[in-house]
């Protein structure tokens, strides 16, 4: 079963420090793979996507990718309390299939 | 505005009862998809789309039932045989193998 696990949490950080958040996932022919936020309540929006071994940056978001160990993370650098939320980590399967599979989220709070 | 709309926001069910939840997207998206999420669970995907009159079970269909005579619509249908439907309801569209975007989601209740 194609699978992507995260650790739930919660984690807390302050105000201004990096926090980071990692997923792994079991399917290695995956190719895609998205993190979206979403606060209480809300529906989830999409924060990055990545695709290529290595980093991708905006703003003060972080994608890395590691294809080989089958970890994705997402860095928050200068952690603002807006930023508290839970994360989920979501990648496409190998085959041409269009469906994500999600983890299950981490509960991020910023203390100011 | 593009967007996708759902409705709507709560939406109460009684016992025996079948609900239909709407989603409509303007974005021309082919992929539609239906996801129900518990309280501090994840997102776990019921039925999807990828084209017009066609969709297929997602891994909780049972108790479900959805249909896409056109484009822009997915709606779902809660029967009266899924036992345990109080939960958060979202819809999301997309192109194919691209990011989702989700609907602001159908709160369901049940008296």
């Amino acid at each position: 079963q194609k699978e992507v696990e995260q650790n739930s949490g919660p984690l807390s950080v302050p105000e201004g420090a990096i926090a980071s958040l990692n997923c792994t996932y079991s399917d290695r022919g995956s190719q895609s793979f998205f993190w979206y936020r979403q606060y209480s309540g809300k529906s989830p929006e999409l924060i990055m996507f990545i695709y290529s071994n290595g980093d991708k940056e905006d703003g003060r978001f972080t994608a890395q990718l590691n294809k080989a160990s089958q970890y994705v993370s997402l860095l928050i650098r200068d952690s603002q309390p807006s930023d508290s939320a839970t994360y989920l980590c979501a990648g496409t399967p190998g085959n041409t299939g269009n469906q994500f599979y999600f983890g299950t989220g981490t509960s991020l709070t910023v203390i100011p | 505005d593009g967007g996708i709309t759902q409705s709507p926001k709560y939406l109460f069910r009684k016992e025996g009862q079948n609900v239909t939840l709407s989603c409509e997207q303007n974005l021309n998206h082919d992929a539609m998809y239906w996801y129900r999420q518990d309280p501090g669970q994840g997102l776990r995907l019921i039925y999807y789309s990828q084209i017009v009159n066609d969709f297929q079970k997602g891994d909780i269909a049972e108790g479900y039932s959805v249909s896409r005579e056109k484009k822009e619509s997915f709606p779902l249908t809660v029967t009266s045989a899924q036992k345990n439907p109080t939960a958060f309801y979202l819809c999301a569209s997309s192109r194919p193998q691209e990011t989702q975007y989700f609907g602001p989601g159908t709160r369901l209740l049940v008296l």
